[in-house]
């Protein structure tokens, strides 16, 4: 499975948009993209995935370079409770090998 | 609709001691994994069960023996618990049968936290 690099840390102004950048340069043709968040010591939460296309729900947006070399996470209003870790994960769809490998992840500080 | 439920949420052991965390998943889900969480570090996955029978090593097996007891349940055993198995430890679920992407996304618990002292 594919391996991640995101940074370590970034701030946001509350009601401003955050973006979170993921390299992603050895994914495979069938490697989806996945990210999550884990607020303090929760359970981390599903946000939004992608495969080739842009994507976007009610939480986020996600932007897939052409290549599919990195990825860009959006959160378009930050609000204080959008502090957390997000992790950015590459790994194959339902039908292939279902392990996924979370790393480190970016930890986003929202402030007022 | 309760989702993935752990227990138990707290427990402390002492070296050497074994025990069991539980794990259940009421959406129907087909696969369920087990992750360990150290202070400051992401998720290391421990072992996984693609679907009911089976079962395999994921990234830091060692130490820990896993049952898939039927579709809902997935326990993972520490036989002889260590101070380096502190650590809190996350069960998840996915349905692994997403026909509409394809996708494989993970629903988490809300965790176990272990000290072993």
């Amino acid at each position: 499975d594919a391996k991640t690099t995101q940074p370590p840390s970034m701030d946001c102004a509350e009601g401003r948009a955050a973006n979170l950048p993921c390299n992603h340069s050895t994914i495979s043709g069938n490697e989806y993209v996945y990210w999550y968040r884990q607020i303090h010591s929760q359970g981390p939460q599903y946000i939004i995935h992608g495969l080739k296309n842009n994507e976007t729900n009610e939480m986020a947006s996600l932007i897939i370079t052409e290549d599919r070399k990195s990825s860009t996470l959006i959160l378009p209003h930050a609000t204080l409770r959008d502090t957390a870790v997000y992790y950015c994960i590459v790994g194959r769809g339902a039908g292939g090998y279902n392990k996924l490998i979370f790393g480190a992840g970016t930890r986003l500080a929202v402030h007022p | 609709n309760a989702g993935v439920t752990q227990t138990p949420k707290f427990q402390v052991l002492k070296t050497g001691q074994s025990m069991t965390l539980q794990c259940a998943q009421d959406m129907n889900h087909n696969s369920m994994y087990w992750y360990r969480q150290d202070p400051g570090m992401g998720l290391r996955l421990i072992y996984y069960s693609a679907s009911e029978g089976t079962t395999d090593k994921g990234e830091v097996p060692n130490g820990y023996n896993v049952s898939r007891l039927n579709k809902r349940e997935f326990s993972l055993r520490l036989e002889s618990a260590a101070p380096s198995q502190t650590s809190v430890y996350f069960c998840a679920s996915s349905l692994s049968r997403d026909t509409l992407s394809g996708a494989n996304v993970l629903t988490f618990g809300a965790g176990s936290r272990l000290t072993v002292l």
